[in-house]
């Protein structure tokens, strides 16, 4: 098992709330990516964050919007929550001056919009 | 963007026999190719990842093979064993300052009968 951990494990939402999903990241890592992995699909990217700044984003709207702490850890925020976001949420820790530059992913947070 | 696209998209294989999937990208820039084995309920583990720069890598009984010419890479199974049976997932991505951003296919269900 990696060192990524993922709070909560599961969410039950209405549309239209807003959710906060947390990741903390493996020891020595500087970089959480997120993912959205609907069922019977692959992860899709949603934005990365490095040294707390972001790093790219993937193709999602404004209302997902996240940040990352001085400790490398690491939120999402999705607001106005609609059904097509029930999907598990999954983080990825990894550092860049490693020589695999290996992503290692957290056991997700399985998030259900009613 | 990247698109990875991926086949098949189930694959039944008896014990003992091999087991190959398929991927291609689309982004020519794209560098770095990992294989992701996810089972049921858990988080996507790295099993096998290459580079651009080579153009085969082979670890036990998995092995990738990569074609940049024709932008298409794949997973090798030999002697597939029951505890092989998962989802597997390629991804694509560009290695840049800070974190892979992936992009993932859409995934291979693999089931090993005895």
């Amino acid at each position: 098992e990696t060192g990524v951990t993922q709070s909560p494990t599961h969410l039950i939402k209405t549309r239209g709330q807003q959710v906060t999903l947390r990741c903390s990241s493996q020891s020595g890592h500087n970089t959480v990516s997120w993912y959205q992995q609907a069922l019977g699909q692959g992860p899709q990217f949603i934005f990365q964050y490095y040294r707390e700044e972001e790093n790219g984003r993937g193709n999602f709207p404004p209302r997902f919007s996240g940040l990352q702490f001085p400790n490398y850890s690491s939120e999402l925020n999705v607001n106005a929550l609609e059904l097509d976001d029930s999907a598990l949420y999954l983080c990825a820790s990894s550092n860049p001056r490693e020589i695999r530059n290996e992503q290692f992913f957290g056991p997700g947070t399985r998030l259900t919009v009613l | 963007g990247e698109n990875v696209e991926q086949h098949p998209s189930t694959l039944s294989v008896q014990e003992g026999d091999s087991a190959v999937i398929k991927c291609t990208y689309s982004d020519s820039a794209s560098n770095y190719f990992p294989w992701y084995k996810q089972e049921l309920g858990k988080r996507p583990q790295l099993i096998i990842d290459i580079r651009s720069n080579v153009g085969e890598k082979k670890d036990q009984r998995i092995a990738v093979t990569l074609n940049k010419t024709a932008k298409h890479f794949s997973l090798h199974i030999t002697e597939t064993q029951p505890e092989d049976s998962a989802v597997y997932f390629c991804a694509a991505s560009r290695i840049t300052g800070g974190g892979n951003k992936l992009t993932f296919g859409t995934g291979t269900q693999l089931k090993v009968e005895l």
